[in-house]
């Protein structure tokens, strides 16, 4: 089946910093998502992408789909203690009924 | 707006045992699924409904595992009986029928369900 690998699995940001992550899958979807997940609750949407090469932002979140439509990254910029969490990638294909194939998650984590 | 509404928060049941999760999705939202989020992994689809109908349960244990959404509405996932493996979080999502955004997919916070 269809599977989305992030990395890294887990990061420690210190307050200010950029974070980088990333997603590749081995198949194609039409549209791109990025999740955070906060401890005690569900997924929450920052960024969708729609077509491929796209670049799209949200406030200090950035994203890219990828041009083979397999890949794409988030970046956060200045990062606040506010984006500790899990961060999750996800495929969805329209020819499946637009169910979400998610990523492992990339764990955001405060440098002690 | 109410968000969607799963209960209970938490449940810990002896392997061999059923147990149920109830969710309420957003009203006038046709499209519900139910994930399951075992820790340390991303969520899971196991079954799609839209509106009272099945519209993907590929990936559902139907040994042990059942949904129902009868009314179009709130939904029931079952598991009877559980194993040691099930112990997950459990998310209801819903989404409108039109959303092309995808904004309107909104995840309930969850059912974390530990089996002993």
């Amino acid at each position: 089946g269809q599977q989305l690998n992030q990395s890294p699995q887990s990061m420690f940001i210190q307050e200010g910093e950029d974070v980088s992550m990333n997603c590749t899958s081995s198949s194609i979807f039409n549209t791109w998502l990025w999740y955070k997940q906060d401890p005690g609750e569900g997924p929450v949407l920052l960024i969708a992408l729609y077509k491929a090469g796209e670049l799209t932002s949200n406030g200090r979140l950035t994203a890219q789909f990828g041009i083979t439509r397999k890949d794409s990254f988030l970046n956060i910029s200045a990062s606040i203690p506010s984006d500790v969490g899990i961060y999750f990638c996800a495929g969805q294909l329209k020819a499946a009924g637009n169910k979400l194939t998610f990523g492992g998650g990339t764990r955001v984590l405060v440098k002690p | 707006e109410a968000g969607v509404a799963q209960s209970p928060r938490y449940k810990i049941i002896e392997k061999r045992q059923s147990v149920a999760f109830w969710c309420n999705p957003i009203s006038g939202h046709a499209t519900l699924y139910w994930y399951q989020q075992i820790l340390g992994q991303g969520p899971k689809l196991l079954i799609q409904f839209q509106n009272n109908g099945v519209v993907d349960d590929s990936q559902l244990p139907k040994d042990r595992f059942s949904a129902e959404r009868l009314k179009g509405v709130d939904s029931t996932l079952k598991i009877q009986p559980a194993k040691l493996e099930d112990s997950a979080v459990y998310l209801c999502a819903s989404r409108p029928i039109k959303d092309d955004s995808n904004y309107g997919y909104t995840f309930g916070s969850g059912t974390r369900l530990t089996v002993v």
